[in-house]
């Protein structure tokens, strides 16, 4: 089945805090998981992403976390500032882009 | 450079019309493929077009139709509008036809069916 559960819905988080954004999938055909930030009126734009080959991957302050056994990979946004404030989108790709559900992540000042 | 380019940004229809957008690629990329994005939600695949064929096609009615032009610039046609067809539709551009290397995101066209 070609799908990717993302949680939590929605997200608040102080500024200077920690954003944990989780996702699941079913087809092992998967073969790039890249993460989409959208603001309001706007397209997705790319992240960050990584291969299965790889348990973890680290661009500045944002670092994905993957469990190739699980099934699973997270998205953990460190010292999370109010400009982060956006709605987040795992992603799981064979020919065509599979999206989770999104998550509306709103940092506080 | 420019990235990838949709027109309109926004559109109202009424329903039983037809609706054309359209769409630029960032230059170089031959792969065009269109997400359908409800709100609320996220981005549903529509189709791919890889060298002005079509290389795959998600769950949507045959109403929606679709193609690559040779500068591989790509128009996305909707006939018979539904009240359900409003939401954001975007395009994705990438170099290549596998889509596990970048893809760039239009800004969009919000569509609106009254």
């Amino acid at each position: 089945q070609q799908q990717v559960k993302q949680s939590p819905q929605s997200l608040i988080v102080q500024k200077g805090g920690i954003s944990i954004i989780n996702c699941a999938y079913e087809n092992t055909a998967f073969d790039y998981f890249p993460w989409y930030q959208q603001f309001p009126g706007k397209g997705p734009a790319l992240l960050i992403a990584i291969r299965p080959d790889v348990s973890e991957k680290k661009e500045g302050r944002f670092t994905i976390s993957f469990n190739k056994s699980a099934k699973q990979f997270s998205l953990h946004i460190m010292d999370s500032q109010p400009g982060d404030s956006a709605t987040y989108f795992c992603a799981a790709t064979t020919r065509q882009l599979t999206f989770g559900s999104g998550t509306q992540l709103t940092v506080l000042p | 450079d420019a990235g990838v380019t949709q027109s309109p940004t926004h559109l109202i229809k009424t329903r039983g019309q037809h609706v054309t957008l359209r769409c630029s690629p960032i230059s170089g990329h031959k792969s065009v493929s269109w997400y359908q994005q409800v709100l609320g939600q996220g981005p549903q695949f529509i189709f791919q077009y890889y060298e002005k064929e079509e290389r795959g096609r998600g769950n949507f009615p045959d109403r929606f139709s679709a193609r690559q032009f040779p500068n591989y610039s790509s128009e996305l046609n909707v006939n018979a509008l539904l009240l359900g067809d409003s939401a954001l539709y975007l395009c994705a551009s990438s170099l290549t036809v596998t889509m596990n290397t970048e893809a760039f995101f239009g800004q969009g066209t919000r569509l609106t069916v009254v």
